[in-house]
């Protein structure tokens, strides 16, 4: 099993540029989440997704937009890049929500690692 | 707003030592808890975590945590480091059935050979 894969695992962009980070899971989760991480800040929530069709704000959200596309998938979009967001973003995904009683720890992504100039 | 706090930012011990690492929450209802680990350049990974029943749990690698509801705390603990748990530290927190999880900004753990 991949688990969660992210890419790009690197991508430099310039200030106003977009793009979108993709991740996508295959252990049959329900739920999904974009983090990003910064030196001292440790990992502040960006989106979740409790499940396909539905989408929710976390800590850190200007900025940023999410599509969760499918049960497998969840996007990341930066509409247009800032130095601010110079960051490592995670993705994650979980079974919390499950019947079963699952105790709904995160599996994470490797990173994607994003600069902007 | 529920926050975690992780009170040591880094933390240098000597292979051998024992370690203590501190989390507390703010968040005064039920809680599941768990601390994660991140070696350099690599992603988090689950080292343990507490959902219900005995508040002492043990994890991967020799680490455990005590719930101390009274106290509102999580701490991590391991009798004897070895080099190799040279990594950051996280604790996250979920409220009740809320699907967020809430990390603390993270303890750097340096063990020297």
């Amino acid at each position: 099993n991949a688990g969660v894969t992210q890419t790009p695992k690197f991508q430099v962009l310039k200030t106003g540029q977009s793009m979108t980070l993709q991740c996508a899971q295959d252990m049959n989760h329900n739920s999904m989440y974009w983090y990003r991480q910064d030196p001292g800040m440790g990992l502040r929530l960006i989106y979740y997704s409790a499940s396909e069709g539905t989408t929710d704000k976390g800590e850190v959200p200007n900025g940023y937009n999410v599509s969760r596309l499918n049960k497998r998938e969840f996007s990341l979009r930066l509409e247009s890049a800032a130095p601010s967001q110079t960051s490592v973003y995670f993705c994650a995904s979980s079974a919390f929500g499950l019947a079963g009683g699952n105790t709904g720890e995160l599996f994470f992504g490797e990173g994607s690692r994003l600069t902007v100039l | 707003a529920q926050s975690v706090s992780q009170h040591n930012h880094h933390v240098i011990l000597s292979e051998a030592a024992s370690l203590e690492l501190g989390c507390n929450y703010s968040y005064g209802g039920t809680v599941n808890l768990f601390w994660y680990v991140q070696y350099p350049g690599q992603h988090l990974q689950l080292l343990l975590k507490y959902f219900s029943g005995d508040p002492l749990v043990k994890g991967i690698k020799g680490f455990e945590a005590e719930f101390i509801k009274s106290k509102f705390s999580f701490n991590l603990r391991k009798p004897s480091v070895q080099w190799s748990d040279t990594a950051e530290y996280f604790c996250a927190v979920r409220r009740g059935s809320n699907y967020k999880l809430t990390f603390g900004k993270g303890t750097l753990l340096t063990v020297n050979p």
